[in-house]
């Protein structure tokens, strides 16, 4: 039983560069979010999705982008990088968003925008 | 706006000394609370959530946290701490039955030997 999993662990992008975080998640979850941490901040909400087609936007969704097609996936896209967006990024899934059952994190992807 | 406020940024605990480590949040009705630790390079893992019921809860590896709700506080307790304990505490909740998870800005706690 893998959980969530984070794909890729570490990134450089250039500055106006577009990629694609990858999160995975094995447990048939309905709910998935993507958090940002920064020092000093805790982590931050940037979207969630409470199951498939269904997405939105939590307290830092500038410059960022999702959709759920699937269940299990739920990728995080920068359309065009910049230096603010140097974080470290978690996907986390839950059965459903109120937590009873915890969230499961993922280990991470760092990245940093030169 | 939900928030959350943790108001040691950083302690420092000599091995099996107490430990309690503060938060507070700021929302008048229903509340879901939760601690969270992240050892170093590791992610996040839940050590206890509170729900209803006993406002005293246990989790895992002998913590336990008390919900007072006059307070709006969610402390964290452990009797004696270990060296093993060196990691980041984050206090979260999410409010009225939504699904919004919001975080402190953590505890960084150092345990010495």
């Amino acid at each position: 039983n893998a959980g969530v999993t984070q794909t890729p662990k570490f990134q450089v992008l250039k500055t106006g560069q577009s990629m694609t975080l990858q999160c995975a998640q094995d447990m048939n979850h309905e709910y998935m979010s993507w958090y940002r941490q920064d020092p000093g901040m805790g982590l931050r909400l940037i979207h969630y999705s409470v199951g498939a087609g269904i997405t939105d936007q939590g307290e830092v969704p500038n410059g960022y982008n999702v959709s759920r097609s699937t269940t299990e996936d739920f990728p995080l896209r920068l359309l065009s990088a910049a230096p603010s967006q140097t974080s470290v990024y978690f996907c986390a899934s839950s059965p459903t968003g109120q937590g009873l059952y915890g969230y499961t994190f993922g280990s991470g992807t760092r990245l940093t925008v030169v | 706006a939900q928030s959350v406020s943790q108001h040691n940024h950083h302690v420092i605990l000599s091995e099996a000394a107490s430990l309690e480590l503060g938060c507070n949040y700021s929302y008048g009705g229903t509340v879901n609370l939760f601690w969270y630790v992240q050892y170093p390079g590791q992610h996040l893992q839940l050590l206890l959530k509170y729900f209803s019921g006993d406002p005293l809860v246990k989790g895992i590896k002998g913590f336990e946290a008390e919900f007072i709700k006059s307070k709006f506080s969610f402390n964290l307790r452990k009797p004696s701490v270990q060296w093993s304990d060196t990691a980041e505490y984050f206090c979260a909740v999410i409010t009225g039955g939504g699904n919004k998870l919001t975080f402190g800005t953590g505890t960084q706690l150092k345990v010495e030997l």
